[in-house]
Parts: structure tokens; C-alpha cells; sequence
């Protein structure tokens, strides 16, 4: 079963704005990672957030970690064209197996 | 080349026939993991492997085998193939350290049909 949850299922934004997904999720973690999956390919990591972690960066993707909330989010800047694909998140909690969600569709309009 | 690749890419086979998904990986990565993809499922663990030899079920091991006798392999067979086992699979690699998984390395994916 899935651990964790995105928020939107599909976002549609134009090119310039900022695009945020969400991910909740429902037991303590160890940590949260964040995977982007073109149409077609395989999944490729973008960050992993620690659960003593609350904020990471990495180029325009910032990652906010909220344990007490039990979700995480993930704030694309200034997105592309190229920036369309899903987004997963995947959860690792007391057995360290990767648990993933269903992902958010992200499209960014030229 | 270094990385993780699967073959075949597609493949379209009947009802009952047995099938193998074929995985390796060049960085000799101690883990390695089989997801299959289902539109509204996301991706589902199938089997995992921590090092050669040791395997273990996932959330939906039904149907599927698995070993590992080489680090770098990793290959799935459908004993009888259904067609609720049509799906995209992908086959990734980790490593361990800092007591959790490091990211995964997930490989280009099978596109299976079972009519």
C-alpha cells in the first residue's frame, strides 16, 4: 500500500511560475525522497530530505520536510517546458524500503 | 556502459507462458529492486534483493519469481503469465549507508502485454 500521497494529481502551470506538490504521508519516516519520471523513462532521484531535516535545495527544487505534519513539499522555481513529467515521492520508514505515492503530473505550457 | 539496463523494452506474450524480464546493473550495487507501474497504483514493489542470494517479496510478489547469483542480475519471471500482469516494470539499485538507502538508480523499463 502506499505510504505516501501527492497533492495535486495534475498541475498545469505556464512557463516562469512556480510549481508546488505536496506529499503526505501516514507513519514516522526515516527519509523522504523526491523522483522525477519523463513520459516513458524511468524515474530519476532529484533529493533526498532526512527526517532531522526541515528544508533542502538543490538548483530551483526546494524541499520542505514538516514531521509533524507528516508531509513534505516540493517547490520547482521559474519551471521550464522541460520540467514537465510526474513527480513521486517515496517514504522510508522502519523497514528502509522505498514506499512510493501515485505522483503529480506536472505540465509547464510554453 | 555504466548503468542500469533491462531487456527486453517490449514485450507481448499470451496467457500462460512463462516470461523473463532481464536486469543489470554496472556499479555493483548491494541492493536491487523490482517495481511494477499501473496507471492509478503508482509503482508497486514486486521483489527486492540485498545482496546476491538474499531475496525477498514485496507488496505484491504473487505470480512473480526471483533470484540473484550475480550481483549485477537481477531477473523477474512470470511462472504463468495473466493479463492482469501486463504493466510497465522497472527494475532499480541502491546502496546502503548512513543506515538508510542512498537513491535509486531505476532502469528504462519493460513494457509487458499479456493478451
Amino acid at each position: 500500500s502506499q505510504q505516501g500521497e501527492e497533492d495535486p494529481q495534475a498541475l498545469s502551470i505556464q512557463e516562469g511560475e512556480n510549481a508546488t506538490m505536496n506529499c503526505s504521508y501516514k507513519t514516522s519516516i526515516n527519509n523522504l525522497q523526491w523522483y522525477r519520471q519523463n513520459s516513458g523513462r524511468g524515474l530519476v532521484h532529484l533529493i533526498l530530505i532526512r527526517s532531522n531535516e526541515r528544508e533542502k535545495h538543490s538548483g530551483r527544487l526546494r524541499v520542505t520536510l514538516d514531521t509533524s505534519k507528516k508531509s513534505s513539499s516540493l517547490l520547482i522555481t521559474a519551471s521550464r517546458a522541460a520540467d514537465t513529467a510526474s513527480y513521486f515521492c517515496a517514504t522510508t520508514g522502519g523497514s528502509y524500503i522505498p514506499t512510493f505515492g501515485r505522483g503529480t503530473s506536472l505540465i509547464v505550457h510554453p | 556502459d555504466a548503468g542500469i539496463t533491462q531487456s527486453p523494452r517490449y514485450k507481448i506474450t499470451e496467457t500462460g507462458r512463462q516470461v523473463t524480464l532481464m536486469c543489470h546493473q554496472t556499479w555493483s550495487h548491494s541492493y536491487m529492486f523490482w517495481y511494477r507501474q499501473d496507471l492509478g497504483h503508482g509503482l508497486r514493489l514486486i521483489y527486492y534483493s540485498a545482496a546476491a542470494d538474499i531475496t525477498d517479496k514485496g507488496e505484491v510478489p504473487d505470480g512473480y519469481v526471483v533470484s540473484r547469483s550475480k550481483t549485477e542480475n537481477f531477473p523477474l519471471t512470470l511462472e504463468s503469465a495473466t493479463r492482469s500482469q501486463t504493466s510497465v516494470y522497472f527494475c532499480a539499485s541502491s546502496e546502503w549507508s548512513s543506515g538508510t538507502y542512498n537513491e535509486q538508480f531505476f532502469g528504462p523499463g519493460t513494457r509487458l502485454t499479456v493478451l
